[in-house]
């Protein structure tokens, strides 16, 4: 069965400290797309990254870096010198390719609430 | 170009009463899915459409909830009656019709509208 988990349910820092919110996920398809989405105060769910199971490249964007390792089936995402605006509840979801029905259907974990404090 | 909206943003019902919500997906998306978060557990799938046509609904939690796309546009969520643990927030997404075969492997972003907030009292 496929199941994500994040473990930390809320963190809370300090402006411009870095903070790293982890996440685990299972699958047995060998083929699967792993996402992280924010969800701010005011409620839409942003879409931040979408990885694919066979580029372990790690990647970068301004403040936000990822971290995939199939090794050890972890997709960590990293937020360098925290802001305010950061404070959020940020998803990771796991989605099968679906083969020729490519459904896209996500499994999302439990949500990190990270608060940024001034 | 507008994102995947949905109606309306907020709503009280009493329970026992019927509650219709709205999406509207991006242009050109085919897929369109409907996800709910109820109070503090994970976002769940409920169903998925390909076009007009029922992909998968078995996230669907019983039979009080009825979901349609007329057209393969807009699609609607109906919950009647309500009941209190309907309670939660209700999200539409969307996403483009992926290509199968070898192009396959580059999946489809799925996108978020902002989410209906549904509370039964």
């Amino acid at each position: 069965a496929q199941k994500v988990t994040q473990a930390q349910t809320e963190i809370s820092v300090v402006e411009k400290e870095d903070v790293t919110l982890d996440c685990v996920y299972e699958t047995r398809d060998t083929t699967y797309y792993l996402f992280w989405y924010k969800q701010p105060p005011s409620g839409e769910l942003v879409f931040l990254i979408r990885r694919n199971s066979f580029d372990e490249q790690n990647e970068i964007s301004g403040r936000y870096s990822w971290n995939f390792q199939k090794s050890t089936s972890s997709f960590n995402f990293t937020i360098t010198a925290s802001q305010v605006v950061d404070s959020a509840v940020y998803f990771c979801a796991l989605s099968e390719a679906g083969g020729s029905s490519n459904t896209g259907k996500l499994i999302f974990g439990q949500g990190t609430t990270l608060q940024v404090k001034p | 170009e507008a994102g995947v909206t949905q109606f309306p943003s907020h709503s009280v019902i009493e329970k026992g009463q019927t509650v219709t919500l709205r999406c509207d997906p991006i242009s050109g998306h085919d897929n369109l899915y409907w996800y709910r978060r109820v109070m503090g557990k994970e976002i769940k799938f409920l169903l998925h459409f390909v076009k007009e046509s029922k992909q998968d609904e078995s996230g669907m939690p019983n039979n009080r909830f009825l979901a349609e796309r007329t057209g393969g546009t807009y699609s609607t969520l109906k919950v009647q009656p309500a009941e209190l643990e309907d309670s939660g927030v209700y999200f539409c997404a969307s996403s483009q019709l992926a290509p199968t075969g070898r192009r396959a492997r580059s999946g489809n972003t799925i996108y978020f509208g902002e989410g209906s907030w549904l509370t039964v009292v």
